[in-house]
């Protein structure tokens, strides 16, 4: 059974600062890994979708990057802004468009 | 083009009654998937359809249905609701290939009292 694990589970930086979130997961076997925010009571958009061939992905200040092996992704968010904070999600899909996720990183990031 | 729209945004019912959910995926997209958000136990997948076809299915009592029409829409229906059944449920709609990037609406918050 894939399990999804997210380190830390808040963290809270001065604005300006450069900062990384941690997912694992315990299966190789995915078909993509995806990075999620969350603003509180809303629902999920979607950051980056990287696929299982793939190392990394960049949007903008956002890059994440997979290491399917070892079972881990990284999210690394450049010069943060008060905007930026939220909860992370990362999820894996193993099949049929079904998503496991992580309990999530909450970040605070502050003016 | 227009997101995915969930239907209603809030809901407030009791122990015991039912409640359904809708959800209508993006244009073009053909499989939706629900999951549950709690403060406890995070998001967990319920159930995922394509071409009205329930492919896959998580751990969740019986209590928890869901169907797909041929327009791709989808509702979700909990009976014999228990307090533990508040959540937000949130529905997800892609392409279907399991590479494809899925999309989330705004979510229903359900409260049972």
């Amino acid at each position: 059974k894939q399990e999804v694990t997210q380190i830390p589970a808040a963290l809270s930086v001065p604005e300006g600062e450069n900062l990384v979130l941690n997912c694992s997961f315990t299966d190789s076997a995915i078909y993509n890994l995806q990075w999620f925010r969350q603003d509180p009571g809303k629902g999920l958009t979607s950051l980056l979708l990287i696929q299982s061939s793939q190392r990394e992905q960049t949007s903008g200040r956002l890059n994440a990057s997979l290491d399917k092996s070892s079972g881990r992704s990284t999210l690394y968010i450049a010069a943060s802004q008060p905007g930026d904070s939220a909860t992370y999600l990362c999820a894996v899909c193993s099949g049929y468009s079904t998503l496991t996720f992580g309990k999530g990183t909450m970040l605070l990031v502050s003016p | 083009k227009a997101g995915v729209t969930q239907t209603p945004r809030y809901l407030i019912k009791t122990r015991g009654q039912q409640v359904t959910l809708s959800c209508s995926p993006i244009s073009g997209h053909r499989s939706v998937s629900w999951y549950q958000q709690t403060p406890g136990q995070g998001l967990q997948f319920l159930f995922e359809y394509f071409s009205e076809t329930q492919r896959n299915k998580g751990n969740f009592p019986g209590r928890f249905s869901g169907r797909q029409f041929s327009n791709s829409r989808s509702e979700m229906n909990v009976s014999t609701l228990e307090l533990g059944d508040s959540a937000l449920y949130l529905c997800a709609s892609s392409f279907a290939v399991s590479t494809d990037t899925q999309y989330f609406g705004p979510g229903t918050r359900l409260t049972v009292l």
